[in-house]
């Protein structure tokens, strides 16, 4: 009974590189959520998705930023030509099939950006 | 801006004593949820409480809810040194699938 598995756990790129952060949700669930955090402060809701679909990206900036969730395989997180202010902790959370009320976290990706 | 105020935002206390947080929040929602993040880790989900309920406990944690307020509380009792964490409210707006998460109350206990 594994977790939600994210990795990688610590992430570090220069400024413009690409960074991908993983997330793999429990067995059986089929919703996935992606979240950043700054240090001391809350979690920010950036993407909603279903195997396959992006249901809800209202939290996910409109450039650089894109996430996807495909049939086969973990999710994906990237965020292209990245930049200091993209320097966070990243929490995917996933919720199974038909119940979306409680979530389920990974331990999160911390990207640096240097 | 977020859903979810909490307040505090920092609480220290000594082990054994009551803990209680506080949770404001915008939109009608269907539930409501606290959750706890101990220090670089992910979150945890400690209870829900839905709309058309008004208190609910789970072993020293009791949390209310009042619709009229859009306020919920969190009580911890007895508090011990592993509560240490902090502790978040996340709302889920009628009619949309997206949590919204509060800014927090770091909860420290003193042994």
């Amino acid at each position: 009974n594994a977790g939600v598995m994210q990795n990688p756990r610590h992430l570090v790129r220069r400024r413009g590189q690409e960074a991908r952060l993983r997330c793999s949700p429990m067995k059986g669930h089929s919703h996935v959520y992606w979240y950043r955090q700054l240090p001391e402060e809350g979690l920010k809701f950036m993407v909603y998705l279903q195997k396959e679909n992006i249901i809800d990206e209202s939290g996910m900036p409109k450039e650089r930023f894109s996430a996807e969730f495909p049939k086969e395989g973990p999710s994906i997180l990237r965020i292209q030509q990245v930049v200091r202010g993209d320097s966070a902790a990243y929490f995917c959370a996933s919720s199974p099939p038909g119940n979306n009320e409680k979530l389920f976290f990974g331990s999160g990706t911390q990207l640096s950006v240097l | 801006s977020q859903q979810g105020e909490e307040d505090p935002q920092a609480l220290s206390i000594q082990e054994g004593e009551n803990a209680t947080m506080n949770c404001s929040y915008k939109t009608s929602i269907n539930n409501l949820q606290w959750y706890r993040q101990n220090s670089g880790r992910g979150l945890v989900h400690l209870i829900l409480i839905r709309s058309n309920e008004r208190e609910k406990h789970s072993g020293r944690l009791r949390v209310t809810l009042d619709t009229s307020k859009k306020s919920s509380s969190l009580l911890i009792t007895a508090s011990r040194a592993a509560d240490t964490a902090s502790y978040f409210c996340a709302t889920r707006t009628s009619g949309t699938y997206k949590y919204i998460f509060g800014t927090g109350t770091r909860l420290k206990v003193l042994a």
